[in-house]
């Protein structure tokens, strides 16, 4: 089964609300990165989580890592429709970046 | 900075022909590139990694001979994909790593290449 998986699969909101997602993990990770990928598109870099950090955040996006239950959450505040896309988490198992595994992703849709 | 294309961005092949994508990092280098493929509403699944100058590694169950890598330099990475078949009809994402942040740093992606074989 896959490193990491994300929860939900599908998310659908009203712009301006509060969007969360989950991603949950099986072994020891160096670090967690969130990405963003628009409808037929490649992966836009969001946001990096070290294994020793517990929150992270970027103009409004907030990333937590709860390493004690191989979890981490993205949460989006004040959505816009231009969020529209797939969420992705990735997972790096080691120091050097090789054992990079990404979940199956949220498609998230924000309606204006 | 930290741009990474691809080419082409689309490629519609008949069913025998081997097809080629490039991967190039515009303003770094990179020691190490990745290749991913995509289902329609799937995740990425990693390919292979391609190191410059040594033979690329491959996950299991991807046909080494089937897709060809190649990592002639510190910004060009190519796969070709040979004697194309219906099913390898996807989107190729590939994804490099700044050989100055060897440690567990972000990749950088390309915007992928659809392939479509008939």
């Amino acid at each position: 089964s896959q490193q990491g998986e994300e929860d939900p699969q599908a998310l659908s909101i009203q712009e301006g609300e509060n969007a969360t997602m989950n991603c949950s993990y099986k072994t020891s990770i160096n670090n967690l990165q969130w990405y963003r990928q628009n409808s037929g598109r490649g992966l836009v870099h969001l946001i990096l989580i070290r294994s020793n950090e517990r929150e992270k955040h970027s103009g409004r996006l907030r990333v937590t890592l709860d390493t004690s239950k191989k979890s981490s959450s993205l949460l989006i505040t004040a959505s816009r429709a231009a969020d529209t896309a797939s969420y992705f988490c990735a997972t790096v198992l080691d120091n050097y970046g090789q054992n990079f595994v990404f979940g199956p992703g949220t498609r998230l849709s924000v309606l204006p | 900075g930290a741009v990474v294309s691809q080419h082409p961005s689309r490629v519609i092949c008949k069913s025998g022909t081997s097809v080629k994508i490039e991967c190039r990092s515009l303003d770094f280098q990179a020691t190490t590139m990745f290749w991913y493929r995509q289902f329609p509403k799937q995740s990425l699944m990693l390919m292979a990694t391609s190191n410059e100058g040594s033979k690329a590694t491959y996950e299991q169950g991807v046909e080494k001979d089937k897709f060809l890598i190649n990592h002639a330099s510190l910004t060009l990475s190519t796969l070709t994909v040979t004697s194309a078949h219906p099913e390898d009809s996807s989107f190729y994402i590939c994804s490099a790593r700044d050989r100055r942040w060897p440690q567990g740093h972000e990749q950088y992606f390309g915007p992928g290449t659809r392939l479509t074989v008939t």
